[in-house]
């Protein structure tokens, strides 16, 4: 079964601290590892998306990779501003897409 | 170019009662999709289309329908309301293989009392 699980659930960090997000698929044939970004009453807000192990992709203080089972997403130097809901998903056929129960991420002044 | 727009951004429902979630897109694109959010539960596929004419079951459809008769509508349906529907249900659009995935509304929350 297509399965997408990421950790943690919360996670506080104090402005200027780097830590890593975790997404782990098992899927038969992936069609894209997507990370959005979701803040509070809105949307989710496309960031990246990678479609072969070790590809790379950076936007801002934001790097995501992947790995055939996994795909982390790099926080570096994080400030207020970037405190959201970290969505990652698998895409499927007709880009219909798989998603993961989220980080939600605290980012203290 | 508004993207995707849903309304109404609130709705308080009691069990029984039905209603639609109206969804609409400017930006032209084939594929639709309306999923559901939960606390702690991700979102689900509710049901998607292709195209005008065309929709299908996505994971969770029990209690709700779905038509697609233009390119840019794509309203759901419930019929018979349940607390089990208290949610906050996204439409989202896309392009055939489009990188970006998905473009997604701002959401409607519904409450079913």
């Amino acid at each position: 079964e297509d399965q997408v699980t990421q950790s943690p659930e919360a996670l506080r960090l104090q402005e200027g601290e780097s830590s890593s997000l975790n997404c782990s698929y098992t899927v038969s044939g992936l069609r894209g590892l997507f990370w959005y970004r979701q803040d509070p009453g809105k949307g989710p807000e496309f960031l990246f998306t990678l479609y072969s192990a070790g590809e790379e992709k950076e936007k801002e203080r934001l790097k995501a990779t992947l790995t055939k089972k996994e795909s982390f997403l790099h926080i570096t130097a994080p400030k207020p501003e970037d405190s959201a809901t970290y969505l990652c998903a698998m895409g499927g056929a007709t880009n219909k897409l798989i998603f993961g129960t989220g980080t939600l991420l605290a980012v203290q002044p | 170019n508004a993207g995707v727009t849903q309304t109404p951004k609130f709705r308080i429902l009691k069990i029984g009662q039905s209603m639609t979630l109206q969804c609409t897109q400017d930006m032209n694109h084939n594929y639709m999709y309306w999923y559901r959010q939960d606390p702690g539960m991700g979102l689900k596929l509710i049901y998607y289309s292709v195209g005008a004419g065309i929709t299908d079951k996505g994971e969770v459809p029990n209690g709700y329908n779905v038509s697609r008769s233009t390119t840019e509508d794509f309203p759901l349906r419930l019929e018979l309301a349940a607390p089990s529907q208290t949610s906050v249900y996204f439409c989202a659009s896309s392009r055939p293989a489009d990188p970006r995935g998905a473009f997604f509304g701002q959401g409607t929350r519904l409450t079913v009392v």
